[in-house]
């Protein structure tokens, strides 16, 4: 069975501009997670779908991110414009009854 | 409000045993337990539900006290592959309610 699949593995770019993570889950897990990972942190919640449904976002800093799951399989998770700060591994996680299945991440630096 | 985590690292030798706790001040759903490599994703080890039960895999086990909030995973007899990132989520109500990461604990098994 494949697991969770994550694109691109690295990504570099310069402040204020856009990037953009794709995610597709398991198949069949109906929950998708987006998690934020600094260096020595453990994971933060952005945001949690139950299938195409955002049903806790508040941690996402709405001014310049944004995601969509449409027809409830992949998701998109964008950041515009880019700043300094959001280099991180940016992980996404699906599940079907309770236990979370992460992708490899999604590595963001900006310069 | 995210779990606290102790030891902050551990060192110890192949065959010894470990303990690593995790505490919250909240009252607990369920929490669960990932081990991180590096440049990896967190792989899954166990789900505990309230109730205060014990899980058992392979020397790995875990634990849930619900009256202290607090759980804590055996290590025994370490193998070098145990060594990682070793991470705590609590959820506070449901099987789908927000999963919240402690800041990890380093293990580190050496020959």
């Amino acid at each position: 069975e494949a697991g969770v699949v994550q694109s691109p593995r690295y990504k570099i770019i310069e402040k204020k501009q856009p990037v953009a993570f794709w995610c597709n889950p398991i198949s069949g897990h109906n929950t998708l997670y987006w998690y934020l990972q600094n260096l020595g942190q453990g994971p933060e919640l952005l945001i949690r779908y139950e299938n195409e449904e955002a049903v806790d976002d508040s941690q996402l800093p709405k001014d310049r991110f944004s995601a969509e799951r449409l027809k409830g399989v992949d998701s998109t998770l964008k950041i515009q414009p880019a700043e300094l700060g959001d280099s991180a591994v940016y992980l996404c996680a699906s599940s079907a009854t309770g236990e979370l299945f992460f992708g490899e991440g999604s590595r963001l630096t900006v310069l | 409000q995210q779990p606290v985590q102790s030891p902050q690292a551990v060192i110890l030798r192949e065959g010894e045993d470990a303990v690593i706790n995790c505490s919250s001040s909240k009252a607990l759903y369920s929490v669960h337990w990932y081990r991180q490599k590096h440049g990896e994703a967190p792989v899954f080890l166990m789900i505990l539900l309230k109730g205060g039960e014990q899980k058992g895999h392979d020397k790995i086990s875990a634990s849930f006290n619900e009256k202290k909030q607090q759980s804590s995973l055996y290590l025994t007899a370490s193998q070098l592959s145990y060594s990682g990132t070793y991470f705590c989520g609590s959820r506070k109500t449901g099987a789908n309610s927000k999963l919240t990461f402690g800041k990890g604990i380093t293990l580190s098994v050496r020959p």
